[in-house]
């Protein structure tokens, strides 16, 4: 069974970082394609960034320039950094393991970030 | 960006019921679509993938439909465990993979 578990989520002011975790087990991070998606209070689902077996990445226009996706391999982790932080980025953010860089077949809980003064 | 609209926004029917959910896409994206549920606080759950295939542990009474640009969920006969909102993911034309805003099933 896929376990997906996001942790380093909190209250962070404008213009902050932030590092968020997702520890898998049940898969190999390295060799899947693992993405980011958040949900903003009340609002939709979107996706945010995607990190490719081979180490190619993408992201959103929205997080573009300010938001890193990585992975440890030996932590069997999932991390996405979170720069120059916007009120416009406070969501649930989940972890999803994209099945052949089509649908989200598992996901984490979600880590909530509020991004305020 | 291809762009996906649900409608309607809310939808509030009786149990055993048949519920019909409608999501088109701004260009073709063929059959590779998937639909989601997420239940109050919880992260969504994949239902259909590739437009019409159920997912593991998938209830029969949910099937999709549709290809190119207009697609369906139907849920045959409403269950109270059915109360939740339902999106659309289209998997075509990446980056972005993108959702619609979905669609709030309620059970009268």
């Amino acid at each position: 069974e896929v376990q997906l578990v996001e942790s380093g989520g909190g209250l962070v002011q404008p213009g902050g970082s932030l590092r968020l975790s997702c520890a898998a087990s049940g898969l190999t991070v390295s060799s899947n394609y693992m993405s980011w998606v958040r949900q903003a209070p009340g609002k939709g689902l979107e996706w945010v960034s995607v990190i490719f077996s081979d180490g190619t990445t993408y992201y959103a226009d929205s997080v573009k320039g300010r938001i890193t996706i990585s992975r440890d391999s030996s932590k069997n982790t999932l991390y996405l950094q979170m720069n120059s932080l916007r009120p416009d980025d406070t969501a649930v953010y989940y972890c999803a393991s994209l099945w052949g860089l089509s649908y989200f077949d598992d996901w984490g809980q979600g880590s909530l970030v509020t991004v305020s003064s | 960006e291809t762009v996906m609209t649900q409608s309607p926004a809310t939808l509030s029917l009786s149990a055993g019921e048949r519920a019909t959910l409608s999501c088109r896409a701004s260009q073709s994206v063929s059959s590779n679509l998937a639909w989601y549920q997420q239940k109050g606080g919880q992260a969504p759950r994949l239902l259909i993938y590739g437009a019409s295939t159920r997912a593991t542990g998938i209830p029969a009474r949910f099937s999709g439909s549709g290809s190119g640009t207009e697609f369906t969920l139907t849920i045959s006969s409403l269950q109270s465990e059915d109360s939740a909102v339902y999106y659309c993911q289209q998997y075509k034309n990446w980056p972005p993979w993108t959702f619609g805003q979905g669609t709030k099933v309620e059970i009268k």
